[in-house]
């Protein structure tokens, strides 16, 4: 089956640092990959869609300049938290589309980001 | 808009006892897939089922039951004989045809699941 990595699987800043989250698609191209934010305890929440070659579309209420997502590839996907604060702490989850799949959803193990 | 509502935010059963987790759709649209994921401990979502909205069928995986019901808006999940492994929090989403590849997750619904 589609296998999506994450890189890192957990990482630990320093408020007021940047940190980069890698989404690959491992088994096929992924011209869409979604980005999720969670919070303990809560569902996930969809933050932007990101397109290959193109601007990644946010959510309403996700600041587009705090959150820098790159899709640069048809296999990579980033996404780069920008002077990262504590309540930025949270488990980020990607997830990209096969397009061959249609609709279907492959899920990466997600990153969990403290900031400190 | 679509909507995923689960209402259980908690539930705890003794093992060997059969659990039933709720999901109840919003949808417009006609052609709309449903899915259920369970998330452990360790965060990674893993898929369990997807149903279109054409198949009403009910369908049974080993353990695992679901059924669905257009009339009710229904999808519900129910695990026979649970096991402290199925300890966990289950997500019932949704997906439909006019929105743009966006998955709508419910609120999830926590199990856990006592020897």
């Amino acid at each position: 089956g589609a296998v999506v990595s994450q890189h890192p699987s957990w990482v630990i800043c320093k408020s007021g640092t940047s940190v980069k989250i890698e989404c690959r698609s491992l088994d096929f191209q992924a011209t869409t990959m979604f980005w999720y934010r969670q919070f303990p305890k809560q569902s996930l929440m969809l933050m932007a869609t990101s397109n290959e070659g193109s601007k990644a579309t946010y959510e309403q209420g996700v600041e587009k300049d705090k959150f820098l997502i790159n899709h640069a590839s048809l296999t990579l996907s980033t996404l780069t938290v920008t002077s990262a604060h504590p309540e930025d702490s949270s488990f980020y989850i990607c997830s990209a589309r096969d397009p061959a799949g249609g609709y279907e959803q492959y899920f990466g193990p997600g990153t969990r980001l403290t900031v400190t | 808009a679509q909507k995923v509502t689960q209402a259980q935010t908690e539930i705890s059963v003794v093992e060997k006892e059969d659990v039933t987790l709720d999901c109840v759709y919003e949808t417009r649209d006609t052609t709309y897939y449903l899915f259920w994921y369970k998330q452990p401990p360790s965060g990674e979502l893993v898929f369990l089922i997807r149903r279109n909205s054409f198949d009403e069928q009910n369908e049974i995986s080993g353990r695992y039951s679901w059924n669905f019901q257009k009339s009710t808006s229904s999808f519900n999940f129910t695990i026979t004989a649970s096991q402290v492994v199925d300890s966990a929090v289950y997500f019932c989403a949704s997906y439909g045809s006019s929105n743009t590849g966006k998955l709508i997750f419910g609120q999830g619904t926590t199990l856990q699941v006592k020897p």
